[in-house]
């Protein structure tokens, strides 16, 4: 199975500095990866799906890079608001088959600060 | 759509009780999953099923937890007898013909078992 690997520590930034958090991987490289957010109290939402062809995707604010020789997505929010503190959890297929069944990582607190 | 509904939100039970929590998909998804997270562990997929069929139980802690999906809008996760290391968050989250990659939560039942 995948083990996914995320930095357990919180990420501190300044409002309106690009925010950069880690997903990296283990095995197989997955035929796709998304990135979740989730709010204290609340479940995850998704925000973005990648697949292993594409090398970036971008949606608004939000920047994603997928890189499967270093096995690593990276996710970019810039222009950072207070409104953005989550925790933000990148998510890949539990097996190599094309499963739609995900395997979530910890996760990566993010606290922008005003 | 209202959105994948679980309930009850909070769940507050004494060890040895029988502890039922409910959840209604987004209709027309096919896939239900039941989650649950807590700090150790994060998240960890417990069950899920396609078209009401439970596909996948290997998640299921023991055989206290069971899961029953009596038709495409309605599914119960039970434990009986409850235990103190039970408590946690336990999301349920559905997906679709056309997202099937993309799972969508619920807010989650928060279990506390005194």
């Amino acid at each position: 199975s995948q083990k996914i690997e995320q930095n357990s520590e919180a990420l501190n930034i300044q409002e309106g500095k690009t925010a950069t958090l880690t997903c990296n991987y283990t095995n197989y490289s997955p035929a796709y990866l998304q990135w979740y957010r989730q709010d204290p109290g609340r479940g995850p939402v998704f925000l973005l799906l990648i697949r292993e062809n594409e090398k970036e995707k971008r949606k608004e604010r939000l920047k994603v890079t997928f890189d499967t020789t270093l096995k690593q997505s990276l996710f970019h929010i810039t222009a950072s608001q207070p409104a953005d503190s989550a925790t933000y959890l990148c998510a890949l297929p539990q097996d190599p088959g094309g499963s739609y069944i995900p395997t979530f990582g910890r996760g990566t607190s993010l606290i922008v600060h005003p | 759509d209202a959105g994948v509904i679980q309930s009850p939100r909070h769940e507050v039970t004494e060890m040895g009780q029988e502890v039922t929590l409910r959840c209604k998909p987004i209709s027309g998804h096919d896939y239900l999953f039941w989650y649950r997270q807590t700090m150790m562990r994060g998240l960890e997929l417990l069950i899920y099923f396609n078209n009401n069929v439970p596909i996948d139980d290997s998640g299921m802690p023991e055989d206290r937890f069971s899961a029953k999906m009596p038709n495409a809008s309605f599914s119960t996760l039970k434990i009986q007898p409850s235990e103190p290391r039970d408590s946690a968050v336990y999301f349920c989250a559905s997906s679709g013909v056309g997202t099937q990659e993309t799972q969508y939560f619920g807010p989650g039942t928060r279990l506390l078992v005194l």
